[in-house]
């Protein structure tokens, strides 16, 4: 079974704190992806990735930034949490022209 | 602008009825995934769909895609209270993104 795995599943942090969430697959996929999702909103991408050191923008990466040492790990890094930025995170990875993507289980995160 | 447009949103339906989640999708694609996910838990990969005219069936659930009409719809057949969930499709636009629709929130009230 491929395993997707996120750090925290609840987190809560202060408003201009550095944040950390942290994702690890465990199936050698190249693709990785992290997403947030919000009530009404489905999920938007924030940022992706299809190889070591290699990032791309999504759909809303204001305020955001990753980093990808390893093949296995992708990090989305909050630079200074700000209240808007309370949400649900997904890291999916996988996903190539013929498969569909695997999710980890979320990290729900509150900024007060 | 690339969009995936999924309806209804919220949907509360009768055990034992029969209906359909329609995903309408804005430019072309071939490739559609839908995905289940139950409260406070991830997404479930359920259908991959990879051209046109394509069908899956798992149980009471059965997803088809008509490319031409950039359309996808997943139809509950019978439903029963376990399909209770939030349910989405994803649009593979060729641009090495998904694209997600906003998900439709189904209730099986017995």
């Amino acid at each position: 079974d491929v395993k997707v795995t996120q750090s925290s599943r609840y987190l809560v942090k202060r408003t201009g704190e550095k944040v950390f969430l942290e994702c690890v697959q465990d199936m050698d996929h190249e693709n990785m992806f992290w997403y947030r999702q919000d009530p009404g909103l489905g999920l938007r991408l924030i940022y992706f990735s299809y190889d070591v050191k290699m990032k791309e923008k999504g759909d809303i990466p204001e305020g955001y930034s990753v980093s990808r040492e390893k093949k296995e790990r992708f990090s989305l890094i909050l630079e200074s949490a700000s209240t808007n930025q309370t949400s649900m995170y997904l890291c999916a990875s996988g996903w190539t022209a013929n498969t569909e993507a695997f999710f980890g289980q979320g990290t729900r995160l509150t900024v007060v | 602008e690339l969009k995936v447009e999924q309806n209804p949103l919220f949907l509360s339906m009768q055990e034992g009825k029969n209906y359909t989640i329609y995903c309408n999708y804005s430019t072309t694609s071939d490739r559609l995934y839908w995905y289940r996910q139950d409260p406070g838990k991830s997404l479930e990969s359920l259908f991959v769909l990879l051209s046109n005219g394509a069908v899956k069936q798992e149980g009471r659930l059965m997803a088809s895609l008509d490319t031409k009409a950039r359309l996808s719809t997943l139809h509950i057949t019978a439903a029963v209270h376990d399909l209770s969930a939030t349910y989405f499709c994803a649009v593979d636009f060729g641009n090495e993104k998904l694209t997600f629709g906003t998900g439709t929130r189904l209730t099986i009230i017995p």
